[in-house]
């Protein structure tokens, strides 16, 4: 079946560290995209690709870095700089334009990666 | 900046009840709204997409209306179901950007 590989499920950072959370799709999506989800809150686009060795910031970038050397793969990395990174973080993809859907809008989206401060 | 209100935050209805969920935005120069579903701990799944020109669209029991005009759009459940328990959220594409609001956590008790 095809789908968004996100792992791991849970991960804990401690102080000064970088962590890397992964993502990995087989729908052969051109874009793809990480959001971060605070309680209570909605959304946050952190950074999206919409092709390979390609990516734009979004709302909320700083203290995190992304790359995107696959076209299957988009990781995520939370610096030491990201002094608040307790959330759960979803990585989306999409077919870059079909119909309305216009070229930032996520179509499918990976179960998870909730990240905790030790 | 576009600004996504969803209320309430938390509703919770006995089984085989019909129930609406509001969202309200901002700015109605809009492209598209999309009403997603997200399950415990998961990713979120796209429930309906009505586009600017539309005035609704329905899947099975589930029916989304959007009115520009007021920054409206409802999402109708109807006879729930404990299996519709989630949190509901509504997303508003324009512009260059994706506005998600803070979602309605649904409990439908048996």
């Amino acid at each position: 079946d095809g789908g968004i590989t996100q792992s791991p499920k849970y991960l804990f950072r401690k102080e000064g560290q970088n962590v890397t959370l992964s993502c990995e799709q087989n729908l052969n999506h051109d874009a793809m995209y990480w959001y971060r989800q605070d309680p209570g809150q909605g959304l946050r686009l952190i950074y999206y690709s919409q092709i390979v060795n390609d990516f734009q910031k979004g709302d909320i970038a700083e203290g995190y870095s992304v790359s995107r050397e696959k076209k299957e793969s988009f990781p995520l990395t939370v610096t030491s700089a990201q002094k608040n990174p307790t959330a759960f973080y979803l990585c989306a993809s999409s077919i870059r334009f079909q119909g309305s859907l216009r070229f930032y809008q996520p179509q499918h989206f990976g179960d998870g990666t909730r990240l905790s401060i030790l | 900046k576009q600004e996504v209100t969803q209320i309430p935050a938390a509703l919770s209805v006995p089984e085989g009840e019909n129930l609406v969920l509001n969202c309200s935005f901002t700015d109605s120069a809009i492209y598209n709204l999309q009403w997603f579903r997200q399950d415990p701990g998961k990713g979120l799944t796209s429930l309906l997409l009505i586009q600017s020109s539309q005035r609704e669209q329905t899947s099975g029991r589930l029916n989304a209306s959007l009115d520009k005009s007021s920054g409206r759009s409802t999402l109708y459940i109807a006879a729930s179901q404990p299996g519709d328990s989630a949190t509901y959220l509504c997303a508003v594409a324009a512009g260059n950007m994706l506005t998600f609001g803070g979602g309605t956590r649904l409990m439908v008790k048996p």
